[in-house]
């Protein structure tokens, strides 16, 4: 089993609907957890961290948390082309043998019809 | 502005001719972080340091070397690349392991 797993997609929505991108992972202690938005050859920028479980909202997106279930989603609201992207998820786990290591899903590919 | 630089942006060498790819923040992190992005293989740590004088290997450390002397500077030495190290490398550094972490722009080797 992968440590952090997405669907690669690719995820095809049209304009201003609502993108949902999920994200399952299997060490039960992890704390940090962080969406990336990835545009192909650029670098990765940070969209959200999330911490605690339960909605962080900021603008157009929301992050899910929920520990008991191990996943964390993204919701995108209203959803533009500029929107189409790859999206990483990564966690972060005091369990791990490296305590020094953000693991990341192989993302999801975003893609939003104009 | 704050930011994490890597030079160079991009590199072609041959089999074996020793590289060095410089990271340089200017946030006072903590920590930094070495990670090569494969097609269908994602991104994977190759380094991290948790602050200066300590290093550790990430997933994937082999045939490469870092050194973290200066809080700002973590350079990735490359002793004699092979063909199998063409890929797009990013540097990232945070305040910690669990904040956020910030990537440089990348730099794309290949090594011939």
């Amino acid at each position: 089993q992968k440590e952090v797993e997405q669907n690669s997609g690719p995820l095809s929505v049209p304009e201003g609907a609502i993108a949902s991108l999920n994200c399952t992972y299997s060490d039960r202690g992890s704390q940090s957890f962080f969406w990336y938005r990835q545009y192909s050859g650029k670098s990765p920028e940070l969209i959200m961290s999330i911490y605690s479980n339960g909605d962080k909202e900021d603008g157009r997106f929301t992050a899910q948390l929920n520990k008991a279930s191990q996943y964390v989603s993204l919701l995108i609201r209203d959803s533009q082309p500029s929107d189409s992207a790859t999206y990483l998820c990564a966690v972060n786990s005091p369990h791990s043998s490296n305590t020094g290591k953000l693991i990341f899903g192989q993302g999801t590919t975003l893609q939003v019809k104009p | 502005e704050a930011q994490v630089t890597q030079n160079p942006r991009y590199l072609i060498t041959v089999t074996g001719k020793k590289l060095t790819v410089t990271c340089s923040q200017n946030m006072n992190h903590e920590y930094m972080s070495w990670y090569r992005q494969d097609p269908g293989l994602g991104l994977r740590q190759i380094y991290y340091s948790m602050n200066v004088e300590v290093t550790d290997k990430g997933d994937v450390p082999e045939g490469y070397k870092v050194s973290r002397k200066e809080k700002r500077n973590f350079p990735l030495i490359l002793e004699s690349p092979s063909p199998n190290q063409t890929s797009l490398y990013f540097c990232a550094s945070s305040l910690s392991q669990w904040e956020t972490q910030y990537f440089g722009p990348g730099t794309r080797l290949l090594v011939l």
